[in-house]
């Protein structure tokens, strides 16, 4: 089956700091999607981004289908982007990567 | 638009007792919807598939007499844990797609279960 990688597995920011989260998938997929989990277990749709490239004010995302890989950028980060960050891609069905815990600190 | 409710939030069941969890999808008519398990600090695990009308599709090593799923209607998905035990305790997470105009795929806030 697909194989969803993302790094860093962890990451501490200081707040006002930039930041960006990779995700790479091992085969084709028919989309791709990035969610942010808050402290209470809440997926948060951030983008839904099978290619290009999207922005939602402070966070941007871009997927580059022919060469398997999406990067999540977070700038000027606050203490409210705490959380874990996954993306997951379709191949059928969604399939999760490992997530990066972010931890923003003031 | 495109929100997904769980119910309950929370339930603390004794061993050996049958615990149902509904999952509504608000504002749209599901022809999707699907049930994750997640331990923590771990990804998110994929249960079963349902479709509206059909009998649920689990993945392997789900028993689906354990978890059973039912799809009644287009807002509508039940899971039920069934003679749960503390390994049941996890936190499950519903999830819909419309499947129409898109299938970007939608979750509910979870149910966090502790079996005593």
């Amino acid at each position: 089956g697909i194989q969803v990688e993302q790094s860093p597995p962890d990451l501490i920011l200081q707040e006002g700091a930039n930041s960006t989260l990779r995700c790479n998938f091992s085969d084709s997929v028919n989309n791709l999607q990035w969610f942010h989990q808050n402290p209470w277990g809440q997926l948060i749709n951030l983008f839904y981004i099978p290619s290009g490239t999207k922005q939602n004010g402070r966070l941007s995302a871009t997927t580059v289908a022919t060469e398997r890989y999406s990067l999540l950028y977070i700038s000027s980060s606050q203490t409210t982007d705490s959380g874990v960050y996954f993306c997951a891609v379709r191949g059928g069905k969604l399939i999760f990567g490992q997530g990066t815990e972010l931890s923003v600190k003031p | 638009g495109a929100v997904v409710s769980q119910h309950p939030s929370w339930v603390i069941c004794k061993s050996g007792t049958s615990v149902k969890i509904e999952c509504r999808s608000l504002d749209f008519q599901a022809t999707t919807m699907f049930w994750y398990r997640q331990f923590p600090k771990q990804s998110l695990m994929l249960m079963a598939t349902s479709n509206e009308g059909s009998k649920a599709t689990y993945e392997q090593g789900v028993e689906k007499d354990k978890f059973l799923i039912n799809h009644a209607s287009l807002t509508l998905s039940t899971l039920t844990v069934t003679s749960a035990h503390p390994e049941d305790s996890s936190f499950y997470i519903c999830s819909a797609i419309s499947g129409i105009t898109t299938y970007e795929q939608y979750f509910g806030p979870g149910t966090r279960l502790t079996v005593t």
